[in-house]
């Protein structure tokens, strides 16, 4: 149980496009769940809080206008990188807490995003 | 202010030996900590929850509140223990240390 499953795994986009990552909980009802950034050989950086029905709570440095995040259902958050650039280019994962306490925080598999 | 800390990059040990990884952390209440593994190529999984006080794949982790440390320790290393290995601290979000690869030769 707990599971969060992330897509898409992989995207490939050209400079300038947007690309849409969704975040969902399979099997239980996620009012919170968050948004990291991880870079190579590197720890995973919170990037922002997606609370559903609200607006999200984003991490200092982290551009809300290029990080646009919607959490409009229990289990669903997506994020939308805007006027993507090539810096842009790296690994987002996305995180839920479970109702029971013993799943700790369950993370989706990732998704590397290129721009090229 | 909120912070992880796991000191070591990398920690090479061979089959057998034992392994403990560091973690300290700083926070002002009553710590939640995690630890977390991810074998390559796989999603990030959680190993340890300071609160259960259980041992899963061999490894525990207690919590020392006067030294504000959560290091994960085992006894005999596995060559499938190799993988990064991540401390977490909750607060009401999950702030991550730097993680350590754990390298385990034959």
């Amino acid at each position: 149980g707990a599971v969060v499953s992330q897509h898409p795994s992989r995207v490939i986009c050209k400079s300038g496009t947007s690309v849409k990552i969704e975040c969902r909980s399979l099997d239980f009802q996620a009012t919170t769940m968050f948004w990291y950034r991880q870079f190579p050989k590197q720890s995973l950086m919170l990037m922002a809080t997606s609370n559903e029905g609200s607006k999200a709570t984003y991490e200092q440095g982290v551009e809300k206008d290029k990080f646009l995040i919607n959490h409009a259902s229990l289990t669903l958050s997506t994020l939308t990188v805007t006027s993507a650039h090539p810096e842009d280019s790296s690994f987002y994962i996305c995180s839920a807490r479970p109702p029971t306490v013993k799943y700790g925080y369950t993370f989706g598999s990732g998704t590397r995003l290129t721009v090229v | 202010a909120q912070r992880v800390t796991q000191p070591e990059k990398l920690l090479s040990v061979f089959k057998g030996a034992p392994v403990e990884l560091k973690c300290n952390y700083s926070y002002s209440g009553s710590p939640e900590l995690f630890w977390y593994v991810q074998y390559s190529r796989q999603r990030l999984q959680l190993l340890l929850r300071h609160i259960s006080r259980e041992s899963i794949k061999g490894f525990t982790a207690d919590l020392n509140k006067g030294e504000t440390s959560f290091h994960l320790k085992k006894p005999f290393a596995q060559e499938e223990d190799s993988a990064m290995y991540y401390c977490a601290l909750n607060t009401d979000k999950l702030i991550f240390g730097t993680g350590t690869r754990l390298q385990v030769f034959p």
